[in-house]
């Protein structure tokens, strides 16, 4: 059974530092790899996909990589903001079907101000 | 513009008392999902749709049942809520012939007194 493992659990950190999360999976059989943002009392944005033949993905000051056989995945937030601040979820998609998302538990992220 | 919508955004129901909640895509995805998160854990698959084929996954409660009528709606039955139903359920899509993205709705909020 795929479980995921994100650590750190909680992070806070000044605005303008760079900053890493991370993202481990058991079963590196993955299809794809998939980072969220999660507001308090939200639902779940997209951030970036990662398909397993992959190794990287960025969108503007993310970058999400991702080690397959290793079983691990990385988010770089480059310059954070207060506005990044939020939970954030890793998933990874193992069926070839229409199987649903293995998250983790979430990093959650304060971006003192 | 093409999205996941989910009504209500919040429900309070009575313990006992069956609440049902909508989910509707604009994205014509043909399958369709439902996630439960409770308060500081990881969303959980309960059960997803593809097409008018129904998967429930194992562990998910006899309590909780499902609709499609058609491609563009989906509902979650919940016939006999307890406290321990209270979370947020989460509805996502994807399209089989994309690339196994999911997307997500803003989440309906349960609350059971």
């Amino acid at each position: 059974k795929q479980e995921v493992t994100q650590i750190p659990a909680a992070l806070s950190v000044p605005e303008g530092e760079n900053l890493v999360l991370n993202c481990s999976f058991t079963d590196s059989a993955i299809y794809n790899l998939q980072w969220f943002r999660q507001d308090p009392g939200k639902g779940l944005t997209s951030l970036l996909l990662i398909q397993s033949s992959q190794r990287e993905q960025t969108s503007g000051r993310l970058n999400a990589s991702l080690d397959k056989s290793s079983g691990r995945s990385t988010l770089y937030i480059a310059a954070s903001q207060p506005g990044d601040s939020a939970t954030y979820l890793c998933a990874v998609y193992s069926g070839g079907g229409a199987d649903g998302l293995t998250f983790g538990k979430g990093t959650h992220l304060i971006i003192q101000p | 513009d093409a999205m996941v919508i989910q009504n209500p955004r919040y429900q309070v129901t009575q313990f006992g008392k069956p609440v049902t909640l909508s989910c509707s895509q604009t994205l014509n995805h043909n399958v369709m999902y439902w996630y439960q998160q409770k308060s500081s854990q990881a969303p959980k698959l309960l059960f997803h749709y593809y097409d008018k084929d129904f998967n429930n996954e194992a562990d998910t409660p006899d309590n909780f049942q499902s609709r499609r009528p058609n491609t563009s709606f989906c509902f979650l039955d919940i016939r006999s809520p307890g406290l321990g139903d209270a979370a947020m359920y989460l509805c996502a899509t994807s399209s089989l012939a994309g690339d196994g993205e999911q997307f997500f709705g803003p989440g309906t909020r349960l609350t059971v007194l």
